[in-house]
């Protein structure tokens, strides 16, 4: 049973630059959460998808965008990159039926450098 | 603001030590309290979880947490720690739907 899959593992960008990273929720799941982690710090909630419509929204800029696709997958979005964009991101899948109980489960994240 | 604060950003003990790693969250109403761990190059996982009941919660690898409603802590516990529990620990809320919030982290390195 293949748990949360992250693609890319890791990738370089420069400022200006936009990037997709994508997410594969583990089997059986269909919400996905993105969240960003930067050095030191814990994760913040950028967004979350069920039912390919954005649920609910953390403090984040437009820049941000994110979609998700008829088989629960999901991509995240980031245009006009800056230096402060530079974070793991980390993609988590749940029921939706059990957000506020249950657990959700983290990929391994994607890793974003911008020079 | 609201908030999830853990008060140690490193925590050094040597095998054997007991642990304790704080929590406060400044969120009012109801909320659903969790611990997650991620260990050297892997994923997070969770830990343990507190919703209702019993305030002392028991997860794996015998860590304990314990809700304290009145001073909104939700402090993590180990009695004698191991080598292998060298890890960042995160304490996260859920106050809305998914929307859960993570403190900041505590790496906890544990000397053999």
């Amino acid at each position: 049973d293949a748990g949360v899959t992250q693609s890319p593992t890791h990738l370089i960008k420069t400022r200006g630059q936009q990037v997709t990273l994508r997410c594969s929720p583990k089997s059986g799941h269909d919400t996905v959460s993105w969240y960003q982690q930067a050095l030191g710090q814990g994760p913040q909630f950028i967004f979350q998808y069920y039912e390919e419509e954005e649920r609910q929204r953390g403090n984040f800029p437009d820049r941000f965008s994110g979609h998700q696709f008829p088989n629960y997958s999901s991509e995240l979005n980031v245009n006009a990159l800056l230096l402060g964009d530079s974070a793991l991101y980390l993609c988590a899948s749940s029921h939706w039926t059990d957000l506020n109980t249950g657990e959700l489960f983290f990929g391994e994240g994607s890793r974003l450098t911008v020079l | 603001a609201q908030s999830v604060s853990q008060h140690n950003h490193h925590v050094i003990l040597s095998e054997a030590a007991s642990l304790e790693l704080g929590c406060n969250y400044s969120y009012g109403g109801t909320v659903n309290l969790f611990w997650y761990v991620q260990y050297p190059g892997q994923h997070l996982q969770l830990l343990l979880k507190y919703f209702s009941g019993d305030p002392l919660v028991k997860g794996i690898k015998g860590f304990e947490a314990e809700f304290i409603k009145s001073k909104f802590s939700f402090n993590l516990r180990k009695p004698s720690v191991q080598w292998s529990d060298t890890a960042e620990y995160f304490c996260a809320v859920i106050v809305i739907s998914g929307d859960m919030r993570f403190g900041a982290g505590t790496r906890l390195t544990v000397k053999p």
